[in-house]
């Protein structure tokens, strides 16, 4: 099975800091990494598909990188709604798996 | 659009059966490009995929419950269904259903999630 690590477990950051958040990959994925983004009580929301591409609709300050086993999303400059938890997924083989959640929080 | 809804009950006991229902709007269950899947997230915890099924009937399921899940469908009513037997405390938690795209392994959208409690 294909460990995902994130890191950090969680951040505090400012409205209009650049953050990054890594996912590391247990083995190689190529680009079958995904991110989402999950508010307390609610479902968690697509941000970003095959490690880069972004979901319609999500601002353009998100972005994504990487391929192999290294992977990072970027937020640009933080917006208050940005303020959540950030999942990586990997979907290069079953069982996928997510990594434990990078928690953003306002400094 | 295509929408997800989770049904079910959010009490059972242990030792019973979990059954959960994913009725899906906007779109066909029978769609070729995508998989319709199950993940699930105990309370403070992080999310794992428990199984999917395609549009040709197969399924695939996380080995960690592979003895004890089941999923199905049923084309006529365009929902897709999670059995998970024997539940016990460490089965607690918000069940999602999602569709899944195909090669890409994306879900999107996901269901509202439904808050499953095991105990007696």
């Amino acid at each position: 099975d294909i460990q995902m690590t994130q890191s950090p477990s969680s951040l505090s950051a400012s409205v209009g800091d650049r953050v990054t958040v890594t996912c590391r990959a247990s083995q190689t994925i190529n680009t079958y990494l995904n991110w989402y983004q999950q508010k307390p009580g609610k479902a968690p929301k697509p941000l970003i598909y095959a490690a880069s591409s972004l979901q319609n609709g999500v601002p353009s300050r998100f972005s994504g990188s990487g391929s192999g086993t290294d992977f990072t999303l970027t937020i640009s400059s933080l917006q208050p709604e940005d303020f959540a938890t950030y999942y990586c997924q990997q979907s290069y083989s079953t069982p996928y798996s997510f990594g434990q959640g990078t928690k953003l929080e306002i400094k | 659009q295509v929408q997800l809804q989770e049904s079910g009950p959010g009490l059972v006991k242990p030792s019973q059966t979990l059954s959960l229902t994913c009725t899906v709007s906007g779109g066909s269950i029978t769609n070729g490009s995508y998989y319709w899947g199950w993940i699930r997230q105990p309370a403070g915890k992080g999310l794992e995929w428990i199984g999917h099924i395609y549009t040709s009937g197969g399924t695939k399921y996380n080995p960690s419950l592979k003895s004890r899940v089941s999923i199905s469908r049923d084309t006529s009513k365009n929902e897709f269904s999670l059995k998970l037997t024997s539940v016990t405390a460490a089965d607690t938690a918000v069940y999602y259903c999602a569709r899944c795209m195909m090669w890409i392994g994306w879900f999107d959208p996901w269901g509202q999630g439904t808050l499953v409690t095991v105990s007696s």
